[in-house]
């Protein structure tokens, strides 16, 4: 069965903190991994997209790394500010060609306080 | 761009009760999807389109759900009758199927509420 298993389920760091998000995932066939980020009352937004071939990304402070043989997936938040508060939710494609299935995890619940 | 666009935003009804929500994807996007987001189940895929034409509705809970794609900007999904346990928030999505990775963009969702 396709899963996306992320931990923690929440968090909470002092602004300024770096901290780490895991994600783990058994999805056949892998075509991709996205981490979103969903704020309160919002739809998500692309953070990264990694492919098979790629064991890391960043984009800005974020940083998503993937190991594909292991199956593990971590976004790395550098220098912590207020507004990183929000969801992350890892995505992974289980995307035959010609297909465009997404498997979601639960998210972790990022608070970053003052 | 307006980027995805839905609605209702938020929209309350009773037992029974039709419900459609509505969405207009990004212009130019050819792929449409509609998710569904509770607090228990997080994120699901209840149905995608390409070219306007329904490719995959296994997420689809039951005959109560229907979405239809009369043309490339605009897709419904209907309720009906709706139910309790169909509160929840409705997501429409749109890509470009074109491009290798397939990047979807979100809307703001529809809060819905059935009492």
């Amino acid at each position: 069965k396709n899963q996306v298993e992320q931990s923690p389920q929440s968090l909470i760091i002092l602004e300024g903190k770096n901290c780490t998000l895991q994600c783990n995932y058994t999805v056949s066939p892998f075509s991709n991994l996205r981490w979103y980020k969903q704020d309160t009352g919002r739809g998500p937004v692309s953070l990264t997209i990694m492919t098979f071939s790629e064991n890391t990304k960043s984009n800005g402070r974020y940083t998503a790394t993937l190991d594909a043989d292991t199956k593990q997936s971590s976004l790395h938040i550098t220098a912590s500010q207020l507004s990183d508060s929000a969801s992350y939710i890892c995505v992974v494609s289980a995307a035959p060609q010609g297909a465009q299935k997404l498997v979601f995890g639960q998210g972790t619940r990022l608070t970053i306080n003052p | 761009d307006a980027g995805v666009i839905q609605s209702p935003r938020h929209e309350v009804t009773e037992m029974g009760q039709e419900v459609t929500l509505r969405c207009k994807p990004i212009s130019g996007h050819n792929s449409l999807f509609w998710y569904r987001q509770t607090m228990m189940r997080g994120l699901e895929l209840l149905i995608y389109f390409n070219n306007n034409v329904p490719i995959d509705d296994s997420g689809m809970p039951e005959d109560r759900f229907s979405a239809k794609m009369p043309n490339a900007s605009f897709s419904t999904l209907k309720i009906q009758p709706s139910e309790p346990r169909d509160s929840a928030v409705y997501f429409c999505a749109s890509s470009l199927r074109d491009r290798v990775l397939h990047e979807q963009y979100f809307g703001p969702g529809t809060r819905l509420t059935v009492t």
